[in-house]
């Protein structure tokens, strides 16, 4: 069974950093691009960015609103997706979640974690 | 970015009625491969986003036939016949053409 589970969100002040997590279980980590998504409360999705499959040479690309502050990264020997976000705003307020993505879509969503960035 | 303009904002449907709901692109979302990578997603209350369909119309393991994804170029739209309970929840479409990939602002469809 796929499992995709976040962790390492919380309570965060203004141009303060934070790492989230996935772990992905049930599925060969290393031959699927995994995806980062944002959700501001009561809002549509992002897309932040994406990380590619080992057949793709694992690298990255995001969206201009969090390029530069924002890294993807994974650690294909514990099944690991990890986001590193620097200089958190007001606006980075928001659930977000891990997908994993194959040709047909993101077909398989984390819980999501939540992240508040405020003083 | 790409805009996706999703109507209406919220839908009111009888269960066993259909609902059809629109999602218009800023552009041509026929990438140069010849796919269209438009796909349609559902958010449930307290859950997260499911996938319905990709690439405009096939339906994702799983997603009864009640729901038909169609269209092209700039113009979708996914119809869902004979609305059941489950079926509510927001709907949103999603463009993998054009970098960055990009949402609508959703459908929210509520049961009668």
């Amino acid at each position: 069974e796929v499992k995709l589970l976040e962790s390492g969100g919380g309570l965060v002040q203004p141009g303060g950093s934070m790492r989230l997590s996935c772990a992905a279980s049930g599925f060969t980590f290393t031959d699927f691009y995994m995806y980062w998504i944002r959700q501001p409360a009561g809002k549509a999705p992002e897309w932040l960015g994406f990380i590619r499959n080992k057949a793709n040479g694992y690298t990255t690309e995001y969206n201009p609103s969090v390029k530069g502050r924002f890294t993807i990264s994974r650690d294909n020997t514990q099944n690991m997706l990890y986001l590193q976000m620097n200089t958190l705003r007001a606006e980075d307020t928001a659930t977000y979640y891990c997908a994993r993505s194959t040709t047909e879509g993101m077909d398989y969503w984390g819980q999501g974690v939540m992240v508040t960035v405020s003083s | 970015d790409v805009v996706l303009t999703q109507t209406p904002v919220s839908l009111s449907v009888t269960l066993g009625d259909q609902a059809s709901i629109s999602c218009r692109s800023s552009q041509s979302l026929e990438y140069s491969d010849g796919y269209t990578y438009l796909e349609w997603y559902l958010q449930k209350p307290g859950q997260s986003p499911q996938l319905l369909i990709y690439e405009v119309s096939n339906r994702f393991s799983g997603v009864p036939d009640r729901f038909i994804g169609s269209g092209s170029g700039t113009d979708f739209t996914l119809k869902i016949s004979r609305v059941e309970p489950e079926d509510l929840g927001v709907y949103y479409c999603f463009q993998a053409t054009h970098d960055p990939f990009t949402f609508g602002s959703g459908t929210k469809l509520e049961i009668k």
